[in-house]
């Protein structure tokens, strides 16, 4: 069946440091991946999507590759802010199906 | 209102008792999802509908969870005979498409069972 894994945190870095979440899949077909994310005391809310392979997603300096020949989908941020801590969670979806989300990767950014 | 809104946002409940969590989506929003999300875990789908009509609960992890949406606009998700095992953050989301994977969500209804 369809699934997400994420790499187990909690990550913790500091402030300007690289950010890498790594994010893999397995499905049938060509779904469509997203990052959401889940500020503290926020309800969760998109981060970036890609639709097809070779895309890359971008938003508020994060972004992520959809890969299929090693079916990833990895969360980059060249330079971290403590407003960046929260809880991020890796998604599939293929058409016509709800979201499948990842177990979720908490990042706690300090200055 | 501007965005999702989920009543009540915290649910303490004694085991056996039934509970009924409301979902406000955004207006003219026709798909709307509900998730279920225990600690530390990422989000279940439990149910969708487009308008009025249940499309797919698949999701549903037993027959005493039951979810409407009869006007097309709010949702209710209902628990008979609620368990420990059902202590979770219940997660509404809509969406203007059924079928783009972008969902608007709620701040969730924190359900504990004693």
């Amino acid at each position: 069946g369809n699934s997400v894994t994420q790499m187990e945190g909690p990550v913790t870095l500091s402030e300007e440091a690289f950010l890498t979440i790594n994010c893999t899949y397995t499905a049938t077909g060509y779904p469509s991946l997203f990052w959401y994310v889940q500020y503290p005391g926020e309800g969760l809310q998109l981060l970036l999507k890609a639709t097809k392979a070779d895309d890359k997603g971008s938003n508020k300096g994060f972004e992520a590759t959809y890969r299929k020949e090693t079916t990833s989908f990895h969360l980059e941020k060249g330079s971290v802010q403590v407003s960046d801590s929260a809880v991020y969670f890796c998604a599939l979806s293929r058409s016509g199906t709800a979201l499948i989300f990842g177990k979720g990767t908490t990042l706690s950014v300090s200055s | 209102g501007a965005g999702v809104s989920q009543s009540p946002r915290y649910k303490v409940a004694k085991r056996g008792q039934d509970v009924a969590l409301r979902c406000d989506p955004i207006s003219g929003h026709v798909s709307l999802f509900w998730y279920q999300q225990a600690l530390g875990q990422g989000p279940e789908f439990l149910t969708y509908f487009q308008n009025e009509a249940q499309l797919d609960k698949s999701g549903l992890p037993s027959d005493r969870f039951f979810a409407e949406r009869p006007e097309g606009s709010v949702s209710t998700l209902k628990i008979q005979r609620t368990q420990q095992e059902d202590s979770a953050v219940y997660l509404c989301a809509s969406s203007s498409r059924w079928d783009t994977g972008e969902l608007f969500f709620g701040e969730g209804s924190r359900l504990t069972v004693l």
